[in-house]
């Protein structure tokens, strides 16, 4: 299985800051990568698709980038709606699996 | 609008089978894609456990392969987890969604159901 090692697991933030959070890939995906939000409900929803591309709806202050093995995704200025657990995910192959997830949190 | 809300007990015995039901409205799961179930442990580590097709075909998490079994109900429009033997380990927050085949993401999620393993 692929691993995928997200970093940092804990970011105390302010509102209004910039912050990227890291993927790596334990070999290289592709950029077959996506990144997912969730919030204190449980609610998960998708941010971005293959490493770059914003789902709809997504405010464009969320950006993703990478290739091979590093992928990051990055707030441009935290909103108030941004404090929440943040996933990776891969699908270059079989089982498709997550990061170990990033809480954002209000510092 | 697509939704997903999974149902089921919230609360296993070890040894059991947990059994869930992903209800989805908004889209007929044999018109496409893949219906995934996915589940969150305590501790926030995420786990893909497998899907069925559109077409009925299934594809599950190697770590898994020998206890579970994701079957459907067309005419209900749902589609099912049985996860057996369980142990304490399975305790976690199980979500079905749906997988985008042309973009391949999981679009669409229902909400979450906890499930706790306990005597």
């Amino acid at each position: 299985d692929i691993q995928m090692t997200q970093t940092p697991s804990s970011m105390p933030a302010s509102l209004g800051e910039r912050v990227t959070i890291s993927c790596r890939a334990s070999q290289g995906i592709s950029n077959y990568l996506n990144w997912y939000q969730q919030k204190p409900d449980g609610t998960i929803k998708p941010l971005i698709y293959y490493t770059s591309n914003l789902q709809s709806g997504v405010p464009s202050r969320f950006s993703g980038s990478g290739s091979g093995t590093d992928y990051s995704l990055t707030i441009s200025s935290l909103e108030p709606e941004d404090f929440a657990m943040y996933y990776c995910q891969q699908y270059d192959s079989s089982p498709w699996t997550f990061g170990g997830g990033t809480k954002l949190e209000l510092k | 609008e697509i939704q997903l809300q999974e149902s089921g007990p919230g609360l296993v015995k070890p040894s059991q089978s947990l059994s869930l039901t992903c209800s989805v409205t908004g889209y007929t799961i044999t018109s496409g894609y893949d219906w995934s179930w996915i589940r969150k442990f305590p501790g926030n580590k995420m786990e893909w456990m497998g899907y069925i097709s559109y077409s009925g075909s299934t594809n599950y998490n190697p770590s898994l392969k020998s206890r579970i079994s994701i079957t459907r109900d067309t005419s209900k429009n749902q589609f099912f987890l049985q996860l057996n033997s369980v142990t304490t380990e399975d305790t976690a927050t199980y979500y079905c969604a749906r997988f985008d085949t042309m973009d391949w993401y999981f679009d669409f999620w229902g909400p979450g159901t906890m499930v706790t393993v306990s005597s």
